[in-house]
């Protein structure tokens, strides 16, 4: 257990619909990155929220936008669902200059767009 | 741009042998390593890291050793078990290479 839970756990979206995945991080932490890892790829990482604020973006498109809360807690929207946005999307949570920087991940929101 | 990336696929291993997973990345700037294992439904769990102005590394049963000349580290499992079956990935900072699937054979 990493004291990271996701949700929801699996879901099925439609082509051109948007979604919205959530994030608890373990307590304490106060940076909360997200990942895109399709089958059989290493995880990509999309951004990353430091109390609130996005504090690093990889390479993906701005129909890719999130949200951090107060508590830490975050959200991944996607809009204009592609059919290669299914994948495992996973949040994992760290604190920022803590030592060892240590990450630890959730167990991922499966997405399947059809 | 940065990459990293895995030599081997896949690799099997006798159950008590020792294990041997490599990575090889392309930025000399890079300065902080990260060594993942992913089990079949799980996400990534970190194992050990290395920062660049070290060479080697050990934790429990692990070893990552670093040489910055030819931009190559690698993970050795000692006495591996069943349970070490998993996907193995080597990242620097938020770059994850592409993964090394250890299957440990009885």
């Amino acid at each position: 257990e990493t004291g990271v839970t996701q949700s929801p756990t699996h879901l099925i979206k439609t082509r051109g619909q948007q979604v919205t995945l959530r994030c608890s991080s373990q307590s304490g932490h106060n940076t909360v990155s997200w990942y895109q890892q399709a089958l059989g790829q290493g995880p990509q990482f999309i951004f990353q929220y430091y109390r609130e604020e996005e504090n690093g973006r990889g390479n993906f498109p701005p129909r890719f936008s999130g949200l951090q809360f107060p508590n830490y807690s975050s959200e991944l929207n996607v809009n204009a669902l592609e059919l290669d946005d299914s994948a495992l999307y996973l949040c994992a949570s760290s604190l920022k200059g803590g030592s060892g920087n240590t990450i630890y991940f959730g167990e991922g929101s499966w997405l399947t767009v059809v | 741009g940065e990459s990293v990336g895995l030599h081997l696929p896949t690799l099997s291993v006798q159950e008590g042998d020792n294990s041997i997973i490599n990575c090889a990345y392309s930025n000399s700037a890079s300065d902080y390593f990260i060594w993942y294992k992913q089990e079949s439904g799980k996400g990534p769990q970190f194992i050990i890291d290395i920062r660049s102005n070290m060479d080697k590394r050990q934790g429990q049963r692990v070893t990552v050793l670093l040489n910055k000349t030819v931009k190559h580290l690698s993970l050795q499992i000692a006495a591996t078990q069943p349970g070490d079956s998993a996907v193995y990935f080597c990242a620097e900072r938020r770059v994850f290479g592409p993964g090394t699937r250890l299957s440990v054979l009885p």
